[in-house]
């Protein structure tokens, strides 16, 4: 299995922050890593798809890259809305995986 | 829109099978979309269980494969998921989700169902 690695575990940035998060693949990838966002008591919401593509109706505040073992996902500004946790999921190789996730609050 | 709605006994017993059915509303189960799900212990992360297009091609978990059976049920525009020999590591949140291809992306979503395994 493909294990995929979220730094930091958790975080907390004042409204307005730039924000970035790392996935990292213990195997490449290629861009075949998806960014879903899940706020406290909700089901996850799709942001990313392909490493950097917004899927619609995304902020574009949110941004993604990275190829082979290395991603990163960035809020440009922080936003209240924008409290809860982050996975990356990787589409390479079956079974499909999630990163553990990172949890992002407001200080 | 597309909507998901899953449905089913929220408390198993150990041993047993537990069963949910996820109900889409707004697209036709049979359009090209696969139908996926995912579930979420307590407090933890996502774990894939599996995907199924059309009854035709079904991709699961190694890890839960030989407990794991879905279905489509085209008729009621349903899709199903069945676990047998539950235990409490079973316990968590199942979603149902709607995805282009069998590895995703997941863009939509139903808004989970909690199930305890517990006697």
């Amino acid at each position: 299995d493909i294990q995929l690695t979220q730094s930091p575990s958790s975080l907390s940035a004042s409204v307005g922050d730039r924000v970035t998060i790392t996935c990292q693949a213990n195997q490449g990838i290629n861009n075949f890593l998806n960014w879903y966002q899940q706020r406290p008591g909700e089901a996850p919401k799709l942001l990313i798809y392909d490493a950097s593509n917004l899927d619609t109706g995304v902020p574009s505040r949110f941004s993604g890259g990275g190829s082979g073992t290395d991603f990163t996902f960035t809020i440009s500004s922080l936003q209240p809305e924008d409290v809860a946790t982050y996975y990356c999921q990787q589409y390479d190789n079956l079974p499909l995986t999630f990163g553990p996730g990172t949890k992002v609050d407001i200080k | 829109q597309v909507q998901l709605q899953e449905s089913g006994p929220g408390l198993v017993k150990p041993s047993e099978t537990l069963s949910l059915t996820c109900t889409v509303s707004g697209y036709s189960i049979n359009r090209g979309y696969y139908w996926v799900w995912i579930r979420q212990p307590p407090g933890r992360g996502l774990e894939w269980i599996g995907s199924i297009y059309q009854n035709a091609d079904t991709y699961y978990n190694p890890s839960l494969k030989s407990r794991l059976t879905m279905s489509v049920d085209t008729p009621r525009n349903q899709f199903s998921l069945k676990l047998s020999s539950v235990t409490a590591a079973d316990t968590a949140v199942y979603y149902c989700a709607g995805s282009p291809g069998y590895s995703g992306p997941f863009d939509y979503w139903g808004q989970g169902s909690l199930v305890t395994v517990s006697s």
